[in-house]
């Protein structure tokens, strides 16, 4: 069975710092790596889709890295907002791109106070 | 804007009903997904459809069925609710094996 791991799960932090959490996931059979934004009440939205190691992407103040030899990628959101107040989902797609299934880690909650 | 659309936000049943979760996207995405999500779980996934007429098992199949009789729409039925099946439902689209495309969720209650 495949493991997607993030975290903490959850996490508070006052509007102005900056915050990181993690996605580890196998390293072997390596395809793709997403992050996807929840906010309550709305759909889940894409942030990054990352295939290659050493990837680095950015959406304004949010950034992700990936490392697929190790296992891991880093989500950082530089400068919180209370509007990035939402849970952080990653999934990893392994093997070939015919097989279609995302597995997904459990989330990471993030809670910006103003 | 692109958009996939589930048909009911809330929905409470009865243990033993049948119930219907439809979903609709206007992308002509090729692949639909129903996922449902629990407190302390990642999306698990139900079911999955690659065209029209074609559905393949997720990791989580039992006590589900779906429908896809047009590229458009993915149903996901539940024979007989039951109390377990209490959960958010989610429907997402993709094309070919990119990003997914969600819809807002629908949140079933089983009595």
């Amino acid at each position: 069975i495949l493991n997607v791991e993030q975290s903490p799960q959850s996490l508070h932090v006052q509007e102005g710092d900056s915050t990181n959490f993690t996605c580890s996931f196998p390293s072997s059979n390596f395809y793709a790596l997403h992050w996807y934004r929840w906010e309550t009440a709305k759909s889940p939205e894409a942030l990054f889709v990352m295939t290659l190691n050493g990837d680095e992407k950015k959406k304004g103040r949010i950034s992700a890295t990936l490392n697929t030899k190790e296992g891991y990628s880093y989500l950082y959101i530089k400068g919180s907002q209370p509007e990035d107040s939402a849970t952080y989902l990653c999934a990893f797609r392994g093997g070939s791109s015919n097989t279609g299934k995302l597995i997904f880690g459990q989330g990471t909650t993030l809670q910006v106070k103003p | 804007d692109v958009k996939v659309t589930q048909s009911s936000r809330y929905l409470v049943k009865r243990t033993g009903e049948k119930v219907f979760l439809e979903c609709v996207q206007d992308m002509d995405h090729e692949n639909m997904f129903w996922y449902r999500q629990d407190p302390g779980l990642g999306l698990r996934l139900i079911y999955f459809s690659y065209d029209v007429k074609m559905k393949e098992k997720g990791d989580i199949p039992e006590g589900y069925s779906v429908s896809r009789e047009k590229k458009e729409r993915f149903s996901l039925i539940l024979e007989s609710a039951s109390t377990n099946q209490t959960s958010m439902y989610l429907c997402a689209s993709s094309l070919t094996f990119g990003e997914l495309f969600f819809g807002e969720g629908s949140r079933l209650t089983v009595l």
